[in-house]
């Protein structure tokens, strides 16, 4: 069975540094890119960017540069979502999801259950 | 970055309805378009891909269309469960931009 775990909910200060998890199993990690999607407390969802597991390439959506990095570990199949300095605006849930590498449709079929982060001072 | 545009962002109706929204994107997308239902306190659900095929385990009540710039999403027979967010996403050319959204509402 395929599975994105997420870890549980942050509570951090503006400024704190933060790494979020997202623990897959039930597949073959390599095969598909990570994404990370956000979505702010009564608001769509954003795209934040991709990691691509063979490789670790990365790629971020323009609004989120320079403010998130991804990265994995391939030796437990999980993917994160890190922050050095949270700001307020970053409260959000965010999501994992995977995506079939080089697939014709490309689309997420799979998704974590979230993970809600709220920077508060 | 390709921008998409959902209509309507919100509508009412009743269980067995014809439900269509509409996707336009700011550019040909080529049928790199996926459709996806979001409910609170869950996670988002693919619904459509690649325009037009129907996920594994999707009612076929749920149907896609469309082809350059346009797509629809119609839900043939509106089930009380079908209530929720439907947004759009491009696959054409990352940032793989999400639609704002359209909440069926009763």
């Amino acid at each position: 069975e395929v599975q994105l775990v997420q870890s549980g909910a942050e509570v951090k200060k503006p400024g704190e540094s933060l790494r979020i998890s997202c623990k897959t199993s039930g597949y073959t990690f390599r095969d598909y890119w990570i994404n990370w999607v956000r979505q702010v407390p009564g608001k769509g969802l954003e795209w934040v960017g991709r990691i691509d597991p063979t490789d670790s390439w990365t790629d971020n959506s323009p609004s989120f540069e320079g403010r998130v990095t991804f990265s994995i570990d391939k030796s437990i199949s999980t993917a994160y979502l890190h922050w050095t300095s949270l700001r307020a605006s970053d409260t959000a849930l965010y999501y994992c999801a995977r995506r079939l590498r080089g697939g014709a449709a490309p689309h997420d079929d799979y998704w974590g259950q979230g993970t809600l982060v709220t920077v508060s001072s | 970055d390709i921008q998409l545009t959902q209509s309507p962002s919100s509508l009412s109706a009743s269980v067995g309805d014809v439900v269509t929204i509409t996707c336009r994107a700011s550019q040909n997308i080529g049928a790199n378009l996926n459709w996806y239902q979001h409910k609170p306190g869950k996670s988002p659900r693919l619904l459509i891909f690649g325009a037009y095929g129907l996920y594994s385990g999707v009612p076929s009540r749920f149907s896609g269309s469309g082809s350059g710039a346009e797509y629809t999403l119609t839900i043939s027979s509106l089930q009380p469960e079908d209530f929720a967010t439907y947004y759009c996403q491009q696959s054409f050319s990352a940032p793989w931009t999400f639609g704002q959204g359209a909440k069926v509402e009763i």
